[in-house]
Formats: C-alpha cells, structure tokens, sequence
C-alpha cells in the first residue's frame, strides 16, 4: 500500500525566514496530495493542495511543488511569522480508493520571533 | 468552520469495556472518515465511509467497526477497548473524493 515520508520532523526558523517541508510517496498512482496544518488542541486544517496534473501551486506566503518521477512533494512558506508555528503534515491518496488519505508522520515547525 | 462535531471530546474508560465515538455534520457531505492520531504516526485511517451503510476499511481497522444509518452520523465502536486504542481521535467529512476534507474537534480517548 502506499507509504508517505515526511522530514523533518522538527523546523526551527527565525521570523521571516522560508521554511520547506519535504514529503516522499510510494504509490505511482496518488494522484492528490494536500498539506494540513494542525494547531495544538485543534483538527487539522488544509491549507494548499496539488493534484498530479500540476507541477506547482501557489497561495499568497504559501506554495506547494511536485515531482512526479521521484515522487516527491514539497511544501514551502515564505516570510515565516510565528502563528505559522504549528504541526504541518502531508498526505497522499488516490481517487479510485474512496478519497483515503495516508499522511505523513507530521513536521513541528516553530518560527521564533 | 465545517459543521461537524465530536462526542465525547473526551473519555477514560477501562481495558475490555466497549466505547463508541460519534461523529455528527450538519453539511450533507457523502463522504466520511475516522482517523487515529498517535506521536510519531501522524494520522491514521481506521475506517470510512461513501455513503449511508456503504463503508470501508483503513489501514487500522482491526479492533474497530463503524456504522452510518444517516448521512449526518459515523459511529466508531471499540468491542472491547485496549490499551493499544489510547489515542486522539478524528473525524473527517468530504464532499468529493480527492476534495478537502474538514476534521473535526477531535476526542482524547483513555484506556486503563
């Protein structure tokens, strides 16, 4: 089945700083790869998604790349604050198996004012 | 934030007894998930759902059963909890497979 590794697992950045969060997979055939940032005591929250037709996204601070041949993804925030400090975690699936999301073991970012 | 709620947000009950969680959205969406949430695993699906009584399993589903006789509510049963089921658990609902999926709050589960 599919396996997805995250690193790192702890980001330490300075304010204003960039931060990349790298993310591989296993499964040739994912085709939808969504990144959620998860803040202490809450439910994770998505904050960009790329599907695999698309080599690259981007919102505002936030941007989100993909390498289909390596399999790999990568998340990226620019000009870091510190409300960007929380739990960010990769996921993957495949629309022919019901939308089942297999996430990465998660990165703690802390951005330091 | 998605309408969707968690009950308990928190319980600690004892090795053997059963529990069962209970997942309710008010926003009409097909989809609907139960994932365990363990240091060092991330997220992890247990089960999920399609539809009403239309239901499949994750990558840990052993030790658990769900049930979805209305759009609004998933049910995750734990026959007989164990220690190992000492987790946060959380619920997910979607509209479209491969679309945004809103967790909800969350519950902390205790097993003695």
């Amino acid at each position: 089945g599919e396996n997805v590794e995250q690193h790192p697992s702890t980001l330490s950045v300075q304010e204003g700083d960039s931060a990349v969060i790298k993310c591989t997979y296993s499964d040739s055939a994912s085709n939808y790869f969504p990144w959620y940032k998860q803040e202490l005591g809450k439910g994770p929250q998505l904050i960009i998604d790329i599907r695999s037709n698309v080599g690259e996204k981007k919102d505002q601070r936030i941007a989100v790349t993909l390498n289909k041949t390596a399999k790999h993804f990568s998340l990226h925030i620019t000009e870091t604050q510190p409300e960007d400090s929380a739990v960010y975690f990769c996921a993957a699936s495949r629309s022919n198996q019901g939308g089942k999301l297999i996430f990465g073991q998660g990165t703690e970012l802390s951005v330091k004012p | 934030d998605a309408g969707i709620t968690q009950s308990p947000r928190h319980k600690v009950t004892e090795t053997g007894t059963p529990v069962t969680l209970r997942c309710h959205q008010t926003e009409n969406h097909r989809y609907m998930y139960w994932y365990r949430q363990d240091p060092g695993h991330g997220l992890r699906l247990i089960h999920y759902s399609y539809g009403v009584k239309d239901t499949d399993k994750g990558e840990v589903s052993d030790g658990y059963s769900v049930s979805r006789s209305k759009t609004e509510d998933f049910l995750l049963t734990l026959e007989s909890a164990t220690s190992s089921q000492t987790s946060v658990y959380f619920c997910a609902i979607s509209a479209k497979i491969n679309n945004e999926q809103f967790f909800g709050p969350g519950t902390r589960l205790t097993v003695l």
